[in-house]
């Protein structure tokens, strides 16, 4: 079965544009994660979306980022007003939520580079 | 605030077991031990999981000591497609977010 999809793989922008990046997690996971990775860090959470519930959007850096997830099954991340210290890989996770347990799959990522 | 502590690298070589250890002293009683690794350019990638009992599954094997305030994952026979950067993470069972450190960078060598 396919794993978690994102894209585009790569996405050069200019300061001050807006991103949308997208999440397609595997089929059946309910919930959903958006993290961030600077270079040579570890990964920084942002979001996370379970079913129907409100989600958590507790690592949101700045009110520049936003994500939704429609449907219960793809996720968009949207940064608007980009800035350089946005330059970073997105990575997204899902994971099936009827196992008692943390084990999220992860996308290739997203590497974004504003310039 | 970091809930474990790793190495910051360790290099071993091809064929050999790769013994990486993991401190968790102020794990609580609900909290499993979580091992995931990340290769270059790709991914987190899940390993294993436990609580207090030894794991083993055909990545790795974890032990993780009786008083469960340290953990060692076991790489049997190290491969070159080994070297990445694994993460131990400590998670209690109804977290849902991952906190991910600095982990360990793993080389292996030819």
């Amino acid at each position: 079965g396919a794993g978690v999809s994102q894209s585009p793989s790569n996405k050069v922008t200019e300061k001050g544009k807006d991103v949308e990046l997208r999440c397609d997690p595997i089929s059946g996971h309910t919930a959903l994660y958006w993290y961030r990775q600077s270079l040579g860090q570890g990964l920084e959470f942002l979001i996370y979306f379970q079913g129907n519930s409100a989600p958590d959007k507790s690592g949101l850096p700045s009110d520049r980022f936003s994500a939704e997830r429609t449907g219960g099954s793809v996720s968009t991340l949207t940064i608007q007003r980009t800035q350089q210290e946005d330059s970073a890989v997105y990575l997204c996770a899902s994971r099936w939520t009827g196992l008692d347990n943390n084990e999220q799959f992860f996308g290739p990522g997203t590497r974004l580079t504003v310039l | 605030d970091a809930k474990t502590t790793q190495p910051p690298s360790m290099d071993c070589a091809e064929g050999r077991a790769a013994n990486l250890p993991c401190n968790h002293s102020t794990i609580s009683g609900n909290e499993y031990v979580y091992w995931y690794r990340q290769i270059h350019s790709q991914g987190p990638q899940y390993i294993i999981h436990g609580l207090k009992n030894n794991e083993t599954n055909e990545m790795a094997s974890l032990i993780i000591t009786e008083d469960r305030k340290s953990s060692t994952l076991i790489l049997p026979h190290a491969t070159l497609r080994d070297t990445a950067v694994y993460y131990c993470i400590v998670s209690g069972t109804n977290d849902y977010k991952l906190s991910f450190g600095a982990g360990t960078t793993v080389t292996v060598r030819a």
